[in-house]
């Protein structure tokens, strides 16, 4: 089975921008969830989808917002960007009360 | 609201020996607890997962031990090669989700 797939790997843009990442989970997987790694803040949860609906949502603003589409596939989008939205977001997939299989990542840099 | 700490920040080694990270958590309440490596830049491998009505677990060289009484896991790496050096983070779930609150992780440098 193949793993979960992040798109873009890398990106860079700048403050005021507005950016899309894109996770597809891994074949059978409803769940998907997404993360926030920083080096001060460690990872954080952003938010978690299950068939198209957001089940739960962590402690960050409005300008973070996801979406799941009936395939599965989810896309987080991050809109007015800040240089501390600087990270690496990460996107999992889990079965029901499995382990959660997390992707390569996608290193946002804001300039 | 569930914290999770991981003593010490980070740990060298030499090749060959058995090392100890440890991870502890405040809400004993959990219904399992995870063992993740990541390599610089890179996202998190999934070691071993402990369900909370397990002690132990074990794959390879890796054994994760969970005491839920005192909000304590280990997870003991024998013999240490030069390959298993990267930042290691144990993680739990909230109750009834699938969030997962993770500790700040041990980075840890097996040196040859």
């Amino acid at each position: 089975k193949a793993g979960v797939t992040q798109t873009p790997r890398y990106l860079i843009k700048t403050r005021g921008q507005q950016v899309t990442l894109s996770c597809s989970p891994i074949s059978g997987h409803r769940s998907v969830s997404w993360y926030q790694q920083t080096p001060g803040q460690g990872l954080q949860f952003l938010f978690e989808y299950f068939s198209e609906t957001q089940r739960n949502k962590g402690n960050f603003p409005g300008r973070f917002s996801g979406r799941q589409f009936s395939n599965s596939r989810s896309e987080m989008n991050v809109s007015t960007l800040e240089l501390g939205d600087s990270a690496l977001y990460l996107c999992a997939s889990s079965p029901p009360g499995d382990t959660q299989y997390f992707g390569p990542g996608t290193r946002l840099t804001v300039l | 609201k569930q914290e999770v700490t991981q003593i010490p920040a980070a740990l060298s080694v030499p090749e060959g020996e058995n090392l100890v990270l440890n991870c502890s958590f405040t809400d004993s309440a959990i219904y399992n607890l995870q063992w993740f490596r990541q390599d610089p830049g890179k996202g998190l491998t999934s070691l071993l997962l402990i369900q909370s009505s397990q002690r132990e677990q074990t794959s390879g060289r890796l054994n994760a031990s969970l005491d839920k009484s005192s909000g304590r896991s280990t997870l003991y790496i024998a013999a240490s090669q030069p390959g298993d050096s990267a930042t290691y983070l144990c993680a739990v779930p909230s109750r009834g989700n699938e969030k997962l609150t993770f500790g700040t992780g041990t980075r840890l440098t097996i040196i040859p």
